[in-house]
Order: C-alpha cells, then sequence, then structure tokens
C-alpha cells in the first residue's frame, strides 16, 4: 500500500490561478518530497520539505508541513499551461525507498 | 551532462515470457533504484541497488530480480510475465550511497504484457 494520499485526484484551473494540492500519510517521516510528471514519463523532482522544517519556497512553488496532522501540501502560483502535470508526494522514512501516493492531475486550461 | 537512460522506450511481451529492462544511472550517481507504475497509480519501489548488491527490496515477488553491474548501470529483470506486470518501470539513481533526498528518474519503459 501507499503511505502518502494526494487530495484531490484532480484539479482543473485557469492560467494565473493558483493550485493547491494536499498529501497525507501514516507514520512518521524524515522529509517529505513533491515529484511533477507529465504525460507519464520519468519524474522530476521539484521540492524537499524535512520533518523539522514547517514551510519552504523554490520559486512559485511553496510547500506546507504539519506533523502534527501529518500531512503536506503543495502551492503552484500564477499556473501556466507548461504546469499541467502529474504531482506526487513521496515519504522518506529513513530506509532506502521512497513511498508514492496515487497522484493529483492538474490541468491548467489556457 | 547525461541524465538516467532507460531502454528500450516499449516493449511488448505475451504472459509467460520474460524480459529484461536497462538503466545508465545519471553521472556521478552510484544507487539505483527500481520503481513500477501502474496506469493511474504512483510508482512503487521494487528495489534498489548499491555496490552491486541489492540492499532492499519492496513487496514483489522472486519472478523480479536484478542486478547492478561495476560501472553502475543495472538491469530488472521479470520472469513468467503476468498480465499484472503492464506498467511503466522506472529507474531511479541516486548519489552518495543511495541518499533519497533526490532522486533522478529516467524515462521509463512501457512494459505491455498481452
Amino acid at each position: 500500500s501507499q503511505q502518502g494520499e494526494e487530495d484531490p485526484q484532480a484539479l482543473s484551473i485557469q492560467e494565473g490561478e493558483n493550485a493547491t494540492m494536499n498529501c497525507s500519510y501514516k507514520t512518521s517521516i524524515n522529509n517529505l518530497q513533491w515529484y511533477r510528471q507529465n504525460s507519464g514519463r520519468g519524474l522530476v523532482h521539484l521540492i524537499l520539505i524535512r520533518s523539522n522544517e514547517r514551510e519552504k519556497h523554490s520559486g512559485r512553488l511553496r510547500v506546507t508541513l504539519d506533523t502534527s496532522k501529518k500531512s503536506s501540501s503543495l502551492l503552484i502560483t500564477a499556473s501556466r499551461a507548461a504546469d499541467t502535470a502529474s504531482y506526487f508526494c513521496a515519504t522518506d522514512f529513513n530506509d532506502y525507498k521512497l513511498s508514492f501516493g496515487a497522484g493529483t492531475t492538474v490541468t491548467v486550461r489556457a | 551532462d547525461a541524465g538516467v537512460t532507460q531502454s528500450p522506450t516499449h516493449l511488448i511481451k505475451t504472459r509467460g515470457q520474460q524480459v529484461t529492462l536497462r538503466c545508465s544511472p545519471k553521472s556521478g550517481h552510484d544507487t539505483v533504484s527500481w520503481y513500477q507504475q501502474a496506469l493511474g497509480q504512483g510508482p512503487q519501489f521494487i528495489f534498489q541497488y548499491y555496490e552491486e548488491e541489492e540492499r532492499q527490496r519492496g513487496n514483489f515477488p522472486d519472478r523480479f530480480s536484478g542486478h547492478q553491474f561495476p560501472n553502475y548501470s543495472s538491469e530488472l529483470n521479470v520472469n513468467a510475465l503476468l498480465l499484472g506486470d503492464s506498467a511503466l518501470y522506472l529507474c531511479a539513481s541516486s548519489p552518495m550511497g543511495g541518499s533519497n533526498e533526490k532522486l533522478f528518474f529516467g524515462s521509463g519503459t512501457q512494459l505491455s504484457v498481452l
């Protein structure tokens, strides 16, 4: 079973709007990462947040982590058509693997 | 600087056959992990290779096996293929003995089992 669960499963927004997606997990983590996947091909690392951090920014991305609620959110501001992709959260439990959720599919309409 | 390369891109096999997928890690990376991604799902960890040995294995049967070569490249072998093995197989590499802090993925091999 997959540890991370993303919500919503799909999201459709207008270009320029913000997109927010959430991830919940079940057990304590070392860090949580977000990846993007275009058209079912390879995943690209977006951002990592450690268990002792609450918020991180990278360009138009903002990630928050609430370890008490075992949840994280990814915000993409001022979305563009190129942001159309699937987004996955991945949890690191300090072993050798990442556990991925089922992903959020984001469609940005022109 | 070449990233992670996988071959072949697509593969069609029939039930019961065997398949070998190949992966070359990003330059400077010594650890290779393999993931299976079924349609509409997130990637699931198969195993990780480091120093030519399988270091950790996910919940996959023994039909799934692998190998890592001295140049850090890796192969994934699947025997006695089942219809349910149809998926995108992703290879990911990482530096420094397998830090999971930033995986670099290849474009994957799309395996179809008929």
